[in-house]
């Protein structure tokens, strides 16, 4: 399976700031999936990157407010811009490689003051 | 709709099984999957079923699957104080057959006393 790399691990930001998450693949792989975990809860996919063309967002997400970049077959970042106590979460990316199941990176735990 | 439902707890003791249910609504999902999410930490892939299959067994995993009733279950043999973590039930959404992102249920917390 696919080994992912997921940059920060970790942050505190100010609110009004913006942070950008990277995420490295080993493998080249068609989608990446960019997921929102709130405290307490489960998994909610942002969006769907594929390298190429524009992500296509969730219902409740916007690409002004995500930003996502996909400029190869191995990579791609998260922005989570002008930022709110509320935006605190975990997120994540994912992929599917050729074979076994979906692979995540190791989140990014967000915290905005 | 695409809803997957899990019970939020399950609390076992240790050396017996804990068996996590969940249920689904999308008939068309090619494979569901069973993650571990230990606190801190982010998401382990446990196993995982082809909608053609109706058990999958590894180690002391078993996945069972009802796709009539849409009912999925894991089961852990034996578990151990190191199985305490959230479970997350997952269904993959699928676009004219191939497989796109994850539904996730809200997770099941299984504490496991000693």
């Amino acid at each position: 399976s696919a080994v992912i790399s997921q940059k920060p691990s970790r942050d505190i930001c100010q609110r009004g700031t913006s942070l950008t998450i990277q995420c490295q693949v080993d493998s080249q792989v068609t989608m990446m999936f960019w997921y929102r975990q709130q405290p307490g809860q489960s998994l909610t996919l942002i969006a769907t990157a594929n390298q190429g063309s524009e992500a296509t967002y969730e219902s409740g997400f916007v690409i002004d407010k995500f930003p996502i970049s996909r400029p190869n077959l191995t990579f791609s970042t998260l922005t989570v811009s002008n930022m709110s106590p509320e935006d605190s979460s975990i997120y994540l990316c994912s992929v599917l490689p050729g074979i076994g199941g979906y692979t995540f990176g190791s989140g990014t735990r967000l915290t905005v003051v | 709709g695409e809803d997957v439902e899990q019970s939020l707890f399950l609390s076992v003791r240790e050396g017996d099984s804990s068996v996590i249910n969940c249920t689904y609504t999308d008939s068309s999902s090619t494979y569901l999957y069973w993650y571990k999410q230990e606190p801190g930490a982010g998401l382990q892939l446990l196993t995982y079923i082809f909608s053609n299959m109706d058990m999958k067994q590894d180690q002391r995993l078993t996945v069972l699957l009802n796709k009539k009733d849409k009912h999925l279950s894991l089961r852990i043999a034996d578990t151990q104080t190191g199985d305490s973590a959230i479970y997350f039930c997952a269904e993959s959404k699928d676009y004219g057959g191939s497989q796109g992102n994850l539904i996730f249920g809200k997770g099941t917390k299984l504490s496991v006393k000693p």
